[in-house]
């Protein structure tokens, strides 16, 4: 199985901030035809189901905020959350989708300072 | 509007079976593969199983193989997720999860979740 790692394990900053959220894959999730990584994010707010915000590493879901972005390439990737905001607060999990089973990282939980 | 509803879970000793159900409306059913995602206590997100749209390919986890069995009904727009022979690690909250039609494996919709607790 394909092993995503998540780092950090949590952080905290404040309203209006810059949060950074790394992926790593044990693997690479690139699939030749149109370089495309498999790769997405996803975010769960306390007593709710997640919710999909980027697939192919940086397309944003329909209705996800444009403080929401994704970047990476081979086995490295980054969500990163501009201007954060008191909505925010919730888990964010990437995912990789390149092979069976699909498998998620551990989780970042993002906190305001 | 997208509406997966869970249903069938509970409290169930070790060993024991429980069939899982998701109702599925607001969309084309029979176009969509579907997923079950499970989430321990206080822990991260599990891919348990999907289905093809057609009914005809399935997909478990390693550790739910030969326990678990996914079925649908495209016919009344439901996936079921019969769990047997289940042990404390299967306690859970259970996702029901609507694949996407234009990204393969990538979960778009999720249900609100239903808890699984095995202990005796």
């Amino acid at each position: 199985d394909i092993v995503m790692t998540q780092s950090p394990e949590s952080l905290a900053v404040s309203l209006g901030e810059r949060a950074t959220i790394h992926c790593k894959s044990s693997q690479s999730v690139l699939f030749g035809p149109g370089d495309k990584h498999y790769l997405a994010w996803y975010q769960q707010k306390a007593g709710q189901s997640p919710r999909l915000l980027i697939y192919w590493t940086s397309i944003r879901e329909s209705g996800v905020p444009d403080r929401f972005s994704g970047s990476g390439s081979g086995t490295d990737f980054t969500l990163t959350i501009n201007s954060v905001q008191a909505e925010d607060v919730a888990v964010y999990y990437c995912q990789q989708y390149f092979d069976i089973p699909p498998t998620f990282g551990q989780g970042t939980k993002v906190d305001i300072k | 509007e997208v509406h997966l509803a869970e249903s069938g879970g509970g409290l169930v000793q070790p060993g024991g079976s429980l069939r899982l159900s998701c109702a599925a409306s607001g969309f084309t059913f029979s176009s969509h593969l579907m997923q079950w995602v499970r989430q321990g206590p206080g822990k991260g997100l599990v891919w348990v199983s999907q289905i093809t749209s057609d009914g005809r390919s399935s997909n478990y986890a390693d550790s739910v193989k030969g326990r678990f069995t996914i079925s649908r009904d495209n016919t009344k727009s439901t996936v079921d997720l019969h769990m047997s022979s289940l042990r404390a690690e299967d306690t859970a909250v259970y996702f029901c999860v609507r694949g996407s039609l234009s990204v393969r494996n990538v979960s778009d919709h999720w249900g609100q979740g239903i808890q699984v607790t095995v202990t005796s």
